[in-house]
Formats: C-alpha cells, sequence, structure tokens
C-alpha cells in the first residue's frame, strides 16, 4: 500500500537559517507528489507539486522541493526562513494509477527561533 | 469566490448522538473528500467522491456514512458519535485527474468537533 513518512515530527531553526524537510514515499509507480501548509486554525495550502520533468520544482513563498527516484524522498527546501514560515508542513502523495486517492503524511510542525 | 465551505465550524456533541457536516464548493469540481486530522497522524482520508452518486471508502471509514447526491455538496455522518471520533474534519476537492491539470486539493478551513 502507498504510504508517505515523514520521519521529523518537529523542527526548531533559526530566522534566517537554512530548512529541509524530509519526506519519503512508498510506492511501486510514478507518483504524483505535493507539500502543503497549514497555518494554526486553518485549512491546508499548497507549496508545489511535481508531476514530472524537471526533478527540482519551485513553489511559492521561496520554497522548492527535489524528487530523488533513487532515495523515494521529496524533501522540501528554504534556503533563508522568515518567521512567518512557522507552520505545519505536509507531504502527500497520489497515485498514478488511481488519481482520486490521496495520502499524506503525518506532518511536520516548524518552529522559528528569533 | 468561496471555494470550499465547511459547516458548522464547530459542534459539541455527546457519545451517541448523531449529526452531519456538510460540505459544499462552488469550483466545478468532480471529486471530494473528508479528512479528519488527529495530532501527530496527520491527514487520514475517511470517505472520498469522484462524482455526484459515487462514494467511496478511505483509510478509516468506520463509524462514518457519506453521500454525494448534488456535484457541488458532499455530507458525513455520523450516526452515533463516539469520543474517538473527536477532531478536526476537512473537505476537500479538485477536479478530474488529466493531463493538463495539476490534481491540486482544495481545502476547507476545518470542522472541530468534541464528542462527550
Amino acid at each position: 500500500a502507498q504510504s508517505v513518512t515523514q520521519p521529523d515530527i518537529h523542527i526548531t531553526v533559526s530566522e534566517g537559517a537554512s530548512l529541509e524537510l524530509r519526506c519519503n514515499y512508498s510506492y511501486g509507480a510514478t507518483p504524483y507528489l505535493f507539500w502543503y501548509v497549514q497555518s494554526p486554525g486553518q485549512g491546508l495550502q499548497l507549496l508545489l507539486k511535481y508531476f514530472s520533468g524537471d526533478t527540482l520544482v519551485q513553489g511559492i513563498k521561496g520554497f522548492e522541493a527535489e524528487f530523488k527516484r533513487s532515495q523515494s524522498s521529496f524533501n522540501l527546501r528554504k534556503p533563508s526562513v522568515h518567521w512567518s514560515d512557522a507552520a505545519e508542513y505536509f507531504c502527500a502523495v497520489v497515485s498514478y494509477s488511481s488519481a482520486s486517492k490521496i495520502i499524506f503524511g503525518s506532518g511536520t510542525r516548524l518552529s522559528i527561533r528569533p | 469566490n468561496a471555494g470550499v465551505t465547511q459547516t458548522p465550524k464547530f459542534r459539541v456533541l455527546k457519545t451517541g448522538q448523531s449529526m452531519t457536516l456538510l460540505c459544499a464548493q462552488d469550483m466545478n469540481h468532480e471529486y471530494m473528500y473528508w479528512y479528519r486530522q488527529d495530532p501527530g497522524m496527520g491527514l487520514r482520508l475517511i470517505h472520498y467522491s469522484v462524482g455526484e452518486g459515487t462514494t467511496a471508502k478511505g483509510e478509516v471509514p468506520d463509524g462514518y456514512n457519506v453521500s454525494r447526491l448534488k456535484k457541488q455538496n458532499f455530507l458525513l455522518g455520523l450516526e452515533s458519535a463516539a469520543p474517538s471520533q473527536t477532531s478536526v474534519y476537512f473537505c476537500a476537492s479538485k477536479i478530474r485527474p488529466g493531463t493538463d491539470n495539476t490534481g491540486e486539493l482544495f481545502f476547507g478551513e476545518g470542522s472541530r468537533l468534541t464528542v462527550l
């Protein structure tokens, strides 16, 4: 069965520091991969997505992610975080062959140290 | 443009009571989803629908029922609420997957349900 693993439950970084959030997926077919962000008390907002082509994808708010098939990973990065980036981040996978079902990871909560 | 709207936003129930959460979307999306969000467990798919009149089970369907009588609405019902169903519920929708769409989910703002 397909699954998504986000190994880091909570990460704290200093404002201005770089960030990398990890995501590993388990799926036999070509996946569609997403990163969503959730601010407190809000719904989820799409940051970026990967379907095919260039394995480094750019998203909103200065985020990027790199798809690495050999490692089954889709890690999210940002070169310099801002206090407003404090939120919960979710990785998600969609099956190419069954595009109706979308599975989310358990999330990583990001805190920013002033 | 309202997007995805969930009602109610907050509700407190006693064990054994029933209730229905309503999700309405105005984007003419074919696919609709109900997720629950619990601390440390992310979002888990309860039920989903790929079109009017069709529904399917997700990861955690037990204790819930759904209906999609109209394309724009997706109802989530709890027939006999249990404390284990205390959670935040999110509805989401997206267009039918194809070669020229992103498959992006659009989310409502959530409904917080407490079962005492």
